[in-house]
């Protein structure tokens, strides 16, 4: 079995503070781990991926990831919130078995305050 | 590489009838994924098409189903809608057990 968890619905930061979007998962398996950004009416984009290779991963638009095991997190951050990141984000887990199973977390919303 | 598109983008249907949704997958990908998304709500898996067959499904009734074709392409078709059934619909393809990539969706409307 597997799930994730968004331990945050909303985050709120100023534009040009850093941002932090955490992420909980748990697996019977070796995961992969995504982060997907959906900006109002749109589609889903790929931010950046985790499958077993360096544990910190560096995605588009500055945002980067690392993966602990030990604490079963894959936290997102960005250095510096820019306008533009103002959208939902979600938190992906991925195992392969005889089947792909892809379990989605619940989303965060973040607000970037001018 | 035109990525994954969808088709149509908007549709407004009543209750009752039968719609289709298309999706092209992206470039080399041979596997296409679905996806309900309410409004406010994640992505809810539908069920993955992999060599023209239906692999695995969610939790969804039989009124969801789907096709493969053997250029990679997919349909989902959904019969007697309900209300519930509004939402933005969702593809993705990916190789098998590979990332998937999403489409910008169907936003689909019930009366």
């Amino acid at each position: 079995a597997q799930s994730v968890t968004q331990l945050d619905s909303h985050v709120s930061v100023s534009e040009g503070t850093p941002v932090l979007l955490r992420c909980n998962y748990s697996s019977s398996y070796s995961p992969s781990l995504f982060w997907y950004v959906q900006h109002p009416n749109k589609g889903l984009q790929l931010l950046l991926k985790y499958t077993s290779a360096a544990t910190l991963v560096k995605g588009i638009n500055g945002f980067e990831a690392e993966f602990k095991k030990s604490e079963t997190s894959f936290h997102l951050t960005k250095p510096s919130a820019h306008m533009s990141d103002a959208a939902e984000y979600f938190c992906v887990v991925s195992v392969s078995g005889g089947y792909q199973k892809v379990t989605f977390g619940t989303g965060t919303k973040l607000q970037v305050i001018p | 590489d035109a990525g994954v598109t969808q088709s149509p983008t908007h549709l407004i249907k009543t209750r009752g009838q039968q719609v289709t949704l298309r999706c092209s997958p992206k470039s080399g990908h041979d596997t296409v994924s679905w996806y309900q998304q309410a409004l406010g709500q994640g992505p809810q898996f539908i069920f993955q098409y992999y060599e023209e067959e239906e692999r695995q499904r969610g939790n969804f009734p039989d009124r969801f189903s789907g096709h493969q074709f053997p250029n990679y392409s997919s349909e989902l078709n959904v019969n007697a809608l309900l209300l519930g059934d509004s939402a933005l619909y969702l593809c993705a393809s990916s190789p098998m057990f590979g990332t998937q990539y999403f489409g910008p969706g169907t936003r689909l409307t019930v009366l």
